[in-house]
């Protein structure tokens, strides 16, 4: 059965800081992994998108890695800022489904 | 932006009563899907739907779920006899091509189904 963990489930930091969420996978055949953002009460909006044939995608001050062999993807971001404050999603995309973890809750305090 | 639309944002049933919650998803976009959230829990996949008929389903799209694309436009799920486990977050999703190639998928903000 296919599992995505994310280690922390909560993490609080000082703006300013660089940062890194965990996420590890048992799929060894995913097609792709993703990254999104959910603010409370909303939906959830795509950040990075990375297929399996690649190591690494950038956006802005995010980027996002991933290490098909051993079945972990980071996320990283740099510069951390008060609207970056939310809940961090990974979800390994298979043929037609993404499995999600359960998230880590990024508190970034100006 | 384009962006994935669900109506209502909070729905309110009591046990035993069907619901339809609907979508608009973004039009150039050709793959549907339904997933839900219990409330602490992770996204959960529901279905597919593509091409006029549902692609994959999961243990949980059982036959008290069914899904429509009744026009070109909307894309509705129903639930024929909710129950109180069925109270969760239910999102929409659409995206150009599956969700396994690079082609990311866009989510509604969800609407909030609360069964009593």
């Amino acid at each position: 059965k296919q599992e995505v963990t994310q280690i922390p489930a909560a993490l609080s930091v000082p703006e300013g800081e660089n940062l890194v969420l965990n996420c590890s996978f048992t799929d060894s055949a995913i097609y792709n992994l993703q990254w999104f953002r959910q603010d409370p009460g909303k939906g959830l909006t795509s950040l990075l998108l990375i297929q399996s044939s690649q190591r690494e995608q950038t956006s802005g001050r995010l980027n996002a890695s991933l290490d098909k062999s051993s079945g972990r993807s980071t996320l990283y971001i740099a510069a951390s800022q008060p609207g970056d404050s939310a809940t961090y999603l990974c979800a390994e995309g298979g043929s037609e489904k993404l499995v999600f973890g359960k998230g880590t809750k990024l508190t970034v305090n100006p | 932006e384009p962006e994935v639309t669900q109506t209502p944002s909070h729905q309110v049933t009591q046990m035993g009563q069907e619901v339809i919650l609907r979508c608009v998803p973004i039009s150039n976009h050709l793959y549907f899907y339904w997933y839900r959230q219990i409330l602490g829990q992770k996204v959960e996949f529901l279905v597919s739907f593509y091409n006029n008929e549902i692609s994959e389903k999961s243990e949980i799209f059982d036959d008290q779920f069914s899904v429509e694309r009744p026009d070109g436009s909307n894309f509705t799920l129903k639930i024929r006899s909710t129950k109180l486990e069925d109270s969760a977050m239910y999102f929409c999703a659409s995206s150009e091509a599956l969700a396994g190639t690079n082609s990311p998928l866009h989510f509604g903000n969800g609407t909030r189904l609360t069964v009593t």
